[in-house]
């Protein structure tokens, strides 16, 4: 059974940074892409980064480029998710998700709130 | 503001078929494959459709999808209660170079 369960999520004031985790099972964790796909309150989806399976190849969405970074660690089934300089308008809960361009499988999310 | 256009929301009877449309573009419906993913309320979204009108496995074959042009939809026949979530559509966007998302459709049964 495929299962993917992310943590670091909290509460932190505008400019601030968190690092968010996921950990997988159930699958081979290096032959897939990983993905990070955020909803905002009561709002829709969005896409914000993934990586390749090697993680040699990372993207990213253009309102987080240069402020969030993508990593992973194949030998602990690892997706990281490091964010900088945070907004207000960060304030989502983040979906760890297999594959890209589409997300076959997604963990139940961390919620990350940004606020002063 | 979300690439792709779909209704807020939608309704119908259990034993109904229902249709969700999504409108893109060129950059991305036109050229692209199609994915849908139902999120009942509360919990993560799942997949529900790839490659435009392919099902994974487990999903009954009640849900189909399809497009034409720069748009896409997803049928629902025989309308069961559990059917009642919100649906999102999603493709490659060749311009933005990444996945793009519809704003979602409510589906009430």
């Amino acid at each position: 059974e495929v299962q993917l369960l992310e943590s670091g999520g909290g509460l932190v004031q505008p400019g601030e940074s968190l690092r968010l985790s996921c950990v997988v099972s159930g699958f081979t964790f290096g032959n897939y892409a990983m993905s990070w796909v955020r909803q905002a309150p009561g709002k829709g989806l969005e896409w914000v980064s993934s990586i390749s399976g090697s993680g040699r190849n990372t993207y990213y969405a253009g309102s987080v480029k240069g402020r969030f970074t993508v990593t992973r660690d194949n030998s602990k089934n690892t997706l990281y998710l490091q964010m900088n300089s945070l907004r207000v308008a960060d304030s989502a809960i983040y979906y760890c998700a297999q594959n890209y361009p589409m997300f076959d499988y997604w963990g139940q999310g961390t919620l990350v709130t940004v606020s002063s | 503001q979300s690439v792709l256009t779909q209704p807020p929301s939608a309704s119908g009877t259990p034993g109904q078929k229902v249709t969700i449309s999504c409108s893109g573009s060129s950059s991305n419906i036109r050229d692209n494959g199609v994915y849908w993913y139902q999120q009942v309320p509360g919990t993560a979204p799942t997949l529900l459709i790839h490659g435009t009108n392919q099902r994974p496995s487990g999903v009954p074959d009640r849900f189909s999808g399809s497009k034409s042009g720069t748009s896409a939809s997803l049928a629902i026949n025989g309308l069961q209660s559990e059917d009642e979530a919100d649906y999102y559509c999603s493709a490659w966007d060749a311009s933005l170079n990444g996945p793009v998302f519809g704003g979602g459709t409510k589906l009430t049964v």
